[in-house]
């Protein structure tokens, strides 16, 4: 397996517009995870999904942020509109587990600039 | 809130040095517990896991940590550091039979110097 894809890689936009980072989980894995990693606040869960629905969006900034898991092999975060304070680097994870007792794999992640 | 909390922030050692990176939760309940590392540029990758059993964990690359429930720790140790350690290590707690999601400490970045 390829592991977690996530693209595009970097994503340079202007204030105000659309974003939107894409993640295809590992193939079999059951849940996926959406992470945003600054220097001030570290690595912060944003959002995850068991089974295709969204089990915890407490950690999704504000409503400018939304995230969809339309099948098992596909996951989208939206961001509309982006803001300055937005740019940080995406992460992607994905895993398989019924109690939580497996590892969580990282995809190689988004830097996200909103200027 | 569960929480995490990584003691050391920056650590700089010479090559052949002994590391213990601290790591502590708030959560009382059954746990499971990650260290990850992230190379300069990389995504994190799993150094090591604890889910139950030994309480001494050994991982890839020489590291090994120790879950003490009673202090509700998890520190990561190796004895002898190398150049090509230099990364952010994380440590990650879950919550087991409910949650799937990582919680993740601020990190600890660490220089090793030849």
């Amino acid at each position: 397996d390829a592991g977690v894809i996530q693209s595009p890689r970097h994503e340079v936009t202007e204030m105000g517009q659309e974003v939107t980072l894409r993640c295809k989980p590992i193939s079999g894995h059951n849940s996926l995870f959406w992470y945003r990693q600054t220097m001030m606040r570290g690595l912060e869960l944003l959002i995850y999904f068991n089974n295709n629905v969204p089990i915890d969006d407490s950690g999704m900034p504000e409503d400018r942020f939304s995230a969809k898991m339309p099948n098992a092999s596909f996951s989208t975060l939206k961001i509309q509109p982006s803001e300055p304070r937005d740019s940080a680097v995406y992460f992607c994870a994905s895993s398989f587990s019924d109690r939580g007792n497996t590892e969580a794999f990282f995809g190689q992640g988004t830097r996200l600039t909103v200027v | 809130a569960q929480s995490v909390s990584q003691h050391n922030h920056h650590v700089i050692l010479s090559e052949a040095a002994s590391l213990e990176l601290g790591c502590n939760y708030s959560y009382g309940g059954t746990v499971n517990l990650f260290w990850y590392v992230q190379y300069p540029g990389q995504h994190l990758q799993l150094l090591l896991k604890y889910f139950s059993g030994d309480p001494l964990v050994k991982g890839i690359k020489g590291f090994e940590a120790e879950f003490i429930k009673s202090k509700f720790s998890f520190n990561l140790r190796k004895p002898s550091v190398q150049w090509s350690d230099t990364a952010e290590y994380f440590c990650a707690v879950n919550r087991g039979n409910s949650g799937y999601a990582l919680n993740f400490g601020k990190g600890t970045s660490l220089l090793v110097t030849p």
